[in-house]
């Protein structure tokens, strides 16, 4: 069965500082991996997925996220923060062939202005 | 373009009432899921339809919960005799193909309360 784990409960940081935001999965399988982040009384908003190729995948509102194999982590960046990226981040995956996503259970980012 | 919408957004039921949640997918999305939110928690698989096929539903938690996409799009979530445990954000999510690498896309959710 697949897993994921965000070991932070919530990530504080200064505006205009790098933010990171940790994840790491076990699947069996090539994994598919997926960012999403939620917005109060919104649902769960698409930032970026890995499916293969560069390790390094760009996605909306300026984040990126580097998918590590031998780390089997899949850790979400942004250069420089803003006070709107303030929201609860969820990592997910899903193993090759088999469309349910598991999710983490959340990180809460706070950017301090 | 209209997203995923889910009615209604709220519902408080008294335990044992059942309960009937909608989901109306982005028009042409093959697939459409079900999932459960715990406060303070990541959302949790219930149930995966293609088209009007269940394909999946090893994550219903119980005989209780039962799902439906008759016609391949609209679908609903039904929840009977509902218990204080079944308290949580019930999400609808959809993706345009059958495929696993395809995001998906979430409604706002449906809190329900049961007193």
């Amino acid at each position: 069965a697949q897993s994921v784990a965000q070991p932070e409960d919530q990530v504080n940081v200064a505006e205009g500082n790098p933010l990171t935001v940790k994840c790491t999965y076990s699947v069996s399988g090539n994994p598919y991996l997926f960012w999403y982040v939620q917005y109060p009384n919104r649902g769960l908003q698409f930032l970026l997925k890995y499916i293969t190729g560069d390790n390094l995948v760009k996605g909306s509102y300026g984040f990126e996220a580097e998918f590590n194999k031998s780390q089997t982590s899949f850790h979400l960046k942004k250069p420089s923060a803003l006070v709107s990226d303030s929201a609860l981040y969820f990592c997910a995956v899903s193993p090759y062939g088999n469309n349910r996503l598991a999710f983490g259970k959340g990180n809460q980012v706070v950017v301090i202005p | 373009g209209a997203g995923v919408s889910q009615s209604p957004r709220y519902k408080v039921a008294k335990r044992g009432q059942d309960v009937a949640l909608r989901c109306d997918p982005i028009s042409g999305h093959v697939s459409l899921f079900w999932y459960q939110q715990a406060l303070g928690q990541g959302p949790e698989f219930l149930t995966y339809f293609q088209n009007e096929a269940q394909l999946d539903k090893s994550g219903l938690p119980s005989d209780r919960f039962f799902a439906e996409r008759p016609e391949g799009s609209v679908s609903t979530l039904k929840i009977q005799r509902t218990q204080q445990e079944d308290s949580a954000v019930y999400l609808c999510a959809s993706s345009f193909l059958g495929r696993d690498d395809n995001e998906q896309f979430f409604g706002p959710g449906t809190r329900l309360t049961v007193l």
